[in-house]
């Protein structure tokens, strides 16, 4: 059973700090690798996709790809309170055909 | 606009009945897929189709099916078969897995059984 991993939180951040999210893969030859946003009562939002090692950064956002150590991170930075929500990893692994694996999700608190 | 529409918002199901969810997508997207998430859970993927008129199971599929017989359209029937349905519904689409392999979702149907 391939896998994806999140620590579920809650996360809490003071506002104007940096909120770093983590999640672990267990498929090396993954290629794929997405944030969605997700606030209470909605539907995922795509904020970040990535595939190559390194950093990707949009706006205040940066997410991290190591693909040896099977991990990818999302940096928040300058957090709002608007950024308060539930943050999911998902992957696509190989051979999985076109089909994402989600995570359980971090929820994020970003406190005035 | 181009996006993903589910129909209805919120549905109430009584037991044994079966109840169908829409999702329609003018993405022109190859691929739709099906998930469910529980309260505090992620999301389990229940069918997905990578074409039109062929689909294959998730990891969730009991109790639950699917056709695909339009590019734009992916309905999911909740059936009397599936015991514990009350959960919120979500469909997605994708275009080619190669090029643009992110997934967009609808807005979500919660379904209520009563």
């Amino acid at each position: 059973q391939k896998e994806v991993e999140q620590n579920s939180g809650p996360l809490s951040v003071p506002e104007g700090a940096i909120a770093s999210l983590n999640c672990t893969y267990s498929d090396r030859g993954s290629q794929s690798f997405f944030w969605y946003r997700q606030y209470s009562g909605k539907s995922p939002e795509l904020i970040m996709s990535i595939y190559s090692n390194g950093d990707k950064e949009d706006g205040r956002f940066t997410a991290q790809l190591n693909k040896a150590s099977q991990y990818v991170s999302l940096l928040i930075r300058d957090s709002q309170p608007s950024d308060s929500a539930t943050y999911l990893c998902a992957v696509r692994f190989s051979g999985g055909g076109n089909k994402l694996t989600f995570g359980t999700g971090t929820q994020l608190k970003v406190e005035l | 606009d181009g996006g993903i529409t589910q129909s209805p918002k919120y549905l109430f199901r009584k037991e044994g009945q079966n109840v169908t969810l829409s999702c329609e997508q003018n993405l022109n997207h190859d691929a739709m897929y099906w998930y469910r998430q529980d309260p505090g859970q992620g999301l389990r993927l229940i069918y997905y189709s990578q074409i039109v008129n062929d689909f294959q199971k998730g990891d969730i599929a009991e109790g639950y099916s699917v056709s695909r017989e339009k590019k734009e359209s992916f309905p999911l029937t909740v059936t009397s078969a599936q015991k514990n349905p009350t959960a919120f519904y979500l469909c997605a689409s994708s275009d080619s897995p190669r090029d643009r392999p992110e997934a967009f979702f609808g807005q979500g149907t919660r379904l209520t059984v009563v």
